[in-house]
C-alpha cells in the first residue's frame, strides 16, 4: 500500500462546478498538508497548505484535513476553465523537509 | 518572486553518458532538492541538500550523485545514464518546511 493514495483522474467538470479533489494517507506522523497545482510542461507550485487539522480558505479554494480518518480534501467553487492543471497532495512531519506526494489529479474545467 | 532555473528543458543523451543536470536558485535558500517525475509514480525524492557540501538521500538515490560548491546551485548527475533514467527531472528550494518552489523541469531522454 502507497503510504498516499490520490485518484488520477481525469476529472471534467463544467465551468462553474465545485471541485472535490482528495488524498488519503496511511501515515499517522504527518502534520503538514499541502496542495500544489502544476500546469502542462511547468513545475508544481504551492496553493495551501495545512497545519494539522482542520479547514483553510484561500479565495476559492479550501483545503480540509481530518486526521482522524487520515483524508484530506481540497475543494475548488465557482470552477475555471484556468483550473484545468494536475493538483498534487503532499505531506510531511515536523522536522524533516522530505515530502511524500500523491501521485496527482488531472483536472479539465469545459467552458 | 523566487525563480528556480534548471540548466536545460529538454536533454537527450545515449546510454552509458554521464548527464549533469544544472538548478539554481535565487533566493538565498538552504534547502535544495531533486525529483524524478514519472507517470503514475509522482515525484520522488532523489536527493537533498540542507548547506552548502551538505547532503542527505531520498528515496530512489541509486545511479544519482548531487552536488552542491555554492548554496545557490544543486547539480544532479547520472554517472552512466541508462534508459530507465527516462523521466521528467524537477528541482526544486524551499526554506519552510510546507512551501518547495519548484523549477520547471527537464524533461531527459535516454535512448
Amino acid at each position: 500500500q502507497k503510504e498516499v493514495e490520490q485518484d488520477p483522474g481525469p476529472l471534467s467538470v463544467p465551468e462553474g462546478a465545485i471541485v472535490s479533489l482528495n488524498c488519503t494517507y496511511s501515515n499517522s506522523a504527518f502534520q503538514y498538508f499541502m496542495w500544489y497545482r502544476q500546469y502542462s510542461r511547468k513545475g508544481p507550485e504551492l496553493l495551501m497548505y495545512t497545519y494539522s487539522s482542520g479547514n483553510k480558505e484561500d479565495g476559492r479554494f479550501t483545503a480540509q484535513v481530518d486526521k482522524s480518518s487520515k483524508y484530506i480534501s481540497l475543494f475548488i467553487r465557482d470552477s475555471q476553465p484556468s483550473d484545468s492543471a494536475t493538483y498534487l497532495c503532499a505531506m510531511t512531519s515536523s522536522g524533516t523537509y522530505k515530502y511524500i506526494f500523491g501521485t496527482g489529479t488531472r483536472l479539465k474545467v469545459l467552458a | 518572486d523566487v525563480k528556480v532555473t534548471q540548466s536545460s528543458r529538454y536533454l537527450v543523451k545515449r546510454t552509458g553518458e554521464k548527464v549533469f543536470l544544472e538548478c539554481v536558485q535565487d533566493m538565498d535558500h538552504e534547502n535544495m532538492f531533486w525529483y524524478r517525475q514519472d507517470p503514475g509514480l509522482g515525484l520522488r525524492l532523489i536527493y537533498f541538500s540542507y548547506d552548502v557540501k551538505m547532503k542527505e538521500k531520498g528515496d530512489i538515490p541509486e545511479g544519482y550523485s548531487v552536488s552542491r560548491e555554492k548554496k545557490e546551485r544543486f547539480s544532479l548527475i547520472l554517472e552512466s545514464a541508462s534508459t530507465n533514467q527516462t523521466s521528467m527531472y524537477l528541482c526544486a528550494s524551499s526554506i519552510l518546511f510546507y512551501e518547495q518552489y519548484f523549477g520547471p523541469g527537464t524533461r531527459l531522454t535516454v535512448t
